[in-house]
């Protein structure tokens, strides 16, 4: 079993709709949480961070982390065409290592 | 700033051949981490460097191996390659080990024919 499971996708999505991205893991001592977006041909960049349980939100972005059922979630509002990328989750322990899931592919459509 | 640079971004080897790939990561990052990304896996944890020692590392064959440099420049190395080393290979930094966001380079392409 990976220690984070992420469904690859391809998900499709009309412009202006709300994108749900979302991620298990199996190590309870995870303690940090993240995700990363990688455009096509570019490295992946950090996109939310959190710490623990709890919603963080920036701007159309939100991330959740349920720390009792080991559920990692990035919600999209008003998605649009520039969101097409590769959204990956990752999280660690605290530095060191940091585990990704598979990444799931996401097309926005105009 | 620069961000961390990776040569070379492409390159195409034969099976049994060796290859070596090179991070510059940002300026006053200690740690590197490398990755290998593939359609079917995803990105998973080679290895990571901090002053020039080895502190973690993934479940690869020992044919996967890297070093750091005084500068904190790092190489990874593969040798007797296989067709399933064809991968995007990601070098990313951080400027101590354990604060959270890594910042990748843009990869370097292997095709292994």
């Amino acid at each position: 079993q990976k220690e984070v499971e992420q469904d690859p996708g391809p998900l499709s999505v009309p412009e202006g709709a709300i994108v749900s991205l979302n991620c298990t893991y199996s190590n309870s001592a995870f303690q940090y949480f993240m995700w990363y977006r990688q455009y096509s041909r570019k490295g992946p960049e950090l996109l939310m961070y959190t710490y623990s349980s709890g919603n963080k939100e920036d701007g159309r972005f939100t991330a959740q982390v349920d720390k009792s059922s080991k559920y990692i979630s990035l919600f999209i509002r008003d998605s649009q065409p520039s969101d097409s990328a590769t959204y990956l989750c990752a999280t660690d322990t605290g530095g060191f290592k940091t585990i990704f899931g598979a990444g799931t592919r996401l097309f926005v459509k105009a | 700033k620069a961000g961390v640079t990776q040569t070379p971004r492409y390159l195409i080897k034969t099976r049994g051949q060796q290859v070596t790939l090179s991070c510059s990561p940002i300026s006053g990052h200690r740690s590197v981490s490398w990755y290998q990304q593939t359609p079917g896996q995803g990105l998973q944890f080679l290895f990571e460097y901090f002053s020039e020692t080895q502190r973690n590392k993934g479940n690869f064959p020992g044919r996967f191996s890297g070093r750091q440099f005084s500068n904190s420049r790092s190489e990874m190395n593969v040798s007797t390659l296989e067709l399933g080393d064809s991968a995007l290979y990601l070098c990313a930094s951080r400027q101590q080990r354990n604060t959270g966001e890594l910042f990748f380079g843009e990869g370097s392409r292997l095709t292994v024919l």
